[in-house]
């Protein structure tokens, strides 16, 4: 069974740090990712998707890949309390256009 | 910005009848999918297309149907609604492995 895996949380961080979310990946073969933000009671959104090993920068967003290591992890920088939300771990499954999606953790940024 | 849209935000139907979810989207993507997300179970996806008239099955589609008679729509139907099938219900549409979701329809099943 393929999986990816997150902590449920809540992750709390004071407003102004930096969230760190991490999530692991089973299918080696998974060559794309993405992070998905969803508020309570709406529509998951994507904010960052990340295809080669490294990081990558988007605003206060940075996106990690280690294929190796087989995890996905996302920095919010100056965290902000409309941050608060639900994030996503997404990757692609068995080489299709589908995506596996993880449970998601729950981010409170305190003011 | 892409935009995907989906009939209705709310939905109150009776046990046994027949509903009828619709998607739009409006960037001429290829592929469509029918996910339902229900609290402690995640994101489960019901099916999806690839192409107009084309569709494949996802993790749980016992009890659902889809239709994709042009490209830019994708419907979702329960046959005969049931109880367990009251949810949130998500469609979204993408090219490649990036998918972009709609607003979501909440249905209760009464």
């Amino acid at each position: 069974q393929k999986e990816v895996e997150q902590n449920s949380g809540p992750l709390s961080v004071p407003e102004g740090a930096i969230a760190s979310l991490n999530c692991t990946y089973s299918d080696r073969g998974s060559q794309s990712f993405f992070w998905y933000r969803q508020y309570s009671g709406k529509s998951p959104e994507l904010i960052m998707s990340i295809y080669s090993n490294g990081d990558k920068e988007d605003g206060r967003f940075t996106a990690q890949l280690n294929k190796a290591s087989q995890y996905v992890s996302l920095l919010i920088r100056d965290s902000q309390p409309s941050d608060s939300a639900t994030y996503l771990c997404a990757a692609e499954l068995d080489s299709s256009y589908k995506l596996i999606f993880g449970s998601g953790t729950r981010l409170l940024v305190r003011p | 910005d892409v935009k995907v849209t989906q009939s209705s935000r709310y939905l109150v139907k009776r046990t046994g009848e027949k509903v009828f979810l619709e998607c739009v989207q409006d960037m001429d993507h290829e592929n469509m999918f029918w996910y339902r997300q229900d609290p402690g179970l995640g994101l489960r996806l019901i099916y999806f297309s690839y192409d107009v008239k084309m569709k494949e099955k996802g993790d749980i589609p016992e009890g659902y149907s889809v239709s994709r008679e042009k490209k830019e729509r994708f419907s979702l139907i329960l046959e005969s609604a049931s109880t367990n099938q009251t949810s949130m219900y998500l469609c979204a549409s993408g090219r490649n492995y990036e998918q972009y979701f709609g607003p979501g329809t909440r249905l209760t099943v009464t």
